[in-house]
């Protein structure tokens, strides 16, 4: 089945700075690549997704790419914000079905 | 829109009890849903898949007779944790997907078992 990692498991960034989550993926069948944000306490929201005949895809601060040759993908958070403190979780689904397999987690810190 | 509800918040039961939560898609239809549990400072991990009309695919190592799910109806699903014990309780979160893969979580139930 696919095999979803996520690094960094922690991130600390000063306010202002820049914040990159990478993830990888086993499955080459995958095609499809959201990314949650969650926090504490609270539902797992979807904040951007990325389909594979995409390479990148931006929603204002947030942006994804993807490397289907290397089968990877990554979250970029510019200009952060304290409200972007949270645990983020980057996912992708099995065999190109609905079932989605997720990553370990990354807890980012926004340093005011 | 895409908008999930969950019931209950949290609940508290004793040994040996049932317990059942109830998932709703509000303002879509959701063919499938699913149902995650989550322990402290971990992961999503995937318990079951329930398809309207049909059986749940249960992932390997989820007791089916212990977490019985019913997806009645195109916006309702639930999860009944039978004879439930402390081992049990955690977060459980379901989510309803919309046709092109997108996955939209209630806001999850926090089940504490005494």
């Amino acid at each position: 089945g696919e095999n979803v990692e996520q690094h960094p498991s922690t991130l600390s960034v000063q306010e202002g700075d820049s914040a990159v989550i990478k993830c990888t993926y086993s499955d080459s069948a995958s095609n499809y690549f959201p990314w949650y944000k969650q926090e504490l306490g609270k539902r797992p929201q979807l904040i951007i997704d990325i389909r594979s005949n995409v390479g990148e895809k931006k929603d204002q601060r947030i942006a994804v790419t993807l490397n289907k040759t290397a089968k990877h993908f990554s979250l970029h958070i510019t200009e952060t914000q304290p409200e972007d403190s949270a645990v983020y979780f980057c996912a992708a689904n099995a065999a190109g079905n609905e079932k989605l397999t997720f990553g370990t987690g990354t807890r980012l810190t926004i340093i005011p | 829109g895409a908008v999930v509800s969950q019931h209950p918040s949290w609940v508290i039961c004793k040994s040996g009890t049932s317990v059942k939560i109830e998932c709703r898609s509000l303002d879509f239809q959701a063919t499938t849903m699913f149902w995650y549990r989550q322990f402290p400072k971990q992961s999503l991990m995937l318990m079951a898949t329930s398809n309207e009309g049909s059986k749940a695919t249960y992932e390997q190592g989820v007791e089916k007779d212990k977490f019985l799910i019913n997806h009645a109806s195109l916006t309702l699903s639930t999860l009944t944790v039978t004879s439930a014990h402390p081992e049990d309780s955690s977060f459980y979160i379901c989510s309803a997907s919309l046709p092109a893969y997108e996955q939209y979580f209630g806001p999850g139930t926090r089940l504490t078992v005494t």
